[in-house]
């Protein structure tokens, strides 16, 4: 079945930081969505990139998908501390398949 | 604008028990969706429902079962319960195309 791997599973980084996540599917999606989840919180929908090569920007984050639809990321300039929780990219084929997760640890 | 309401937030069953978990969308959200979410699985997708009928469903077993109402509330079963069904149930909806709304979830523990 359609597999959605994420890395890195962690990433410790000084405030200030940059920070990318990685995600990569075993299959073409057609489109590709990122959630935010925070300690304790429930997953907050930051975007969709549908197109293949798309690259959005909001404010210090920068999405992309990859020109074979089968991989995006996600890039933090200079993290602040509410940048802490966990990324998730969530690749769709008919169904939603969610990557692990990366878990942002910003330390002051 | 109210957001996803998912009811109880806290819930305890025995094993071989059943257990129904209600979801409330927002306003004008015809689509709803329910996620299982454990520190072993991540997170994972149940099934959808749009306007009443089932538009798409998961990997998991036939004792996972939902509905939606005309008012577009869904709720999801789970029948004969095992331990390994402890997990925060997530409810989403979203009016079509977009990303989805999720609520604060159902954390269900089987004992």
């Amino acid at each position: 079945g359609q597999q959605v791997m994420q890395i890195p599973q962690y990433q410790h980084v000084q405030e200030g930081e940059d920070f990318t996540t990685y995600c990569n599917s075993s299959t073409t999606l057609s489109n590709i969505q990122w959630y935010k989840q925070r300690p304790g919180g429930h997953p907050v929908f930051l975007i969709q990139l549908v197109k293949s090569g798309e690259v959005k920007k909001q404010k210090r984050l920068t999405f992309q998908f990859g020109e074979a639809k089968k991989n995006s990321s996600l890039h933090i300039t200079a993290t602040q501390t509410t940048d802490v929780g966990t990324y998730f990219c969530a690749g769709f084929v008919y169904i939603p398949t969610f990557g692990r997760g990366t878990s942002l640890i910003v330390h002051p | 604008k109210a957001g996803v309401t998912q009811t109880p937030r806290y819930l305890i069953k025995t094993r071989g028990q059943q257990v129904t978990l209600s979801c409330s969308p927002i306003s004008g959200h015809r689509s709803v969706s329910w996620y299982q979410q454990t520190p072993g699985q991540g997170l994972q997708f149940l099934f959808e429902y749009f306007s009443e009928t089932q538009r798409n469903k998961g990997n998991f077993p036939g004792r996972f079962s939902g509905r939606q109402f005309s008012n577009s509330r869904s709720e999801m079963n789970v029948s004969t319960l095992e331990l390994g069904d402890s997990a925060l149930y997530l409810c989403a909806s979203s009016p079509g195309q977009d990303g989805y709304t999720f609520g604060s979830g159902t954390r269900l523990t089987v004992v």
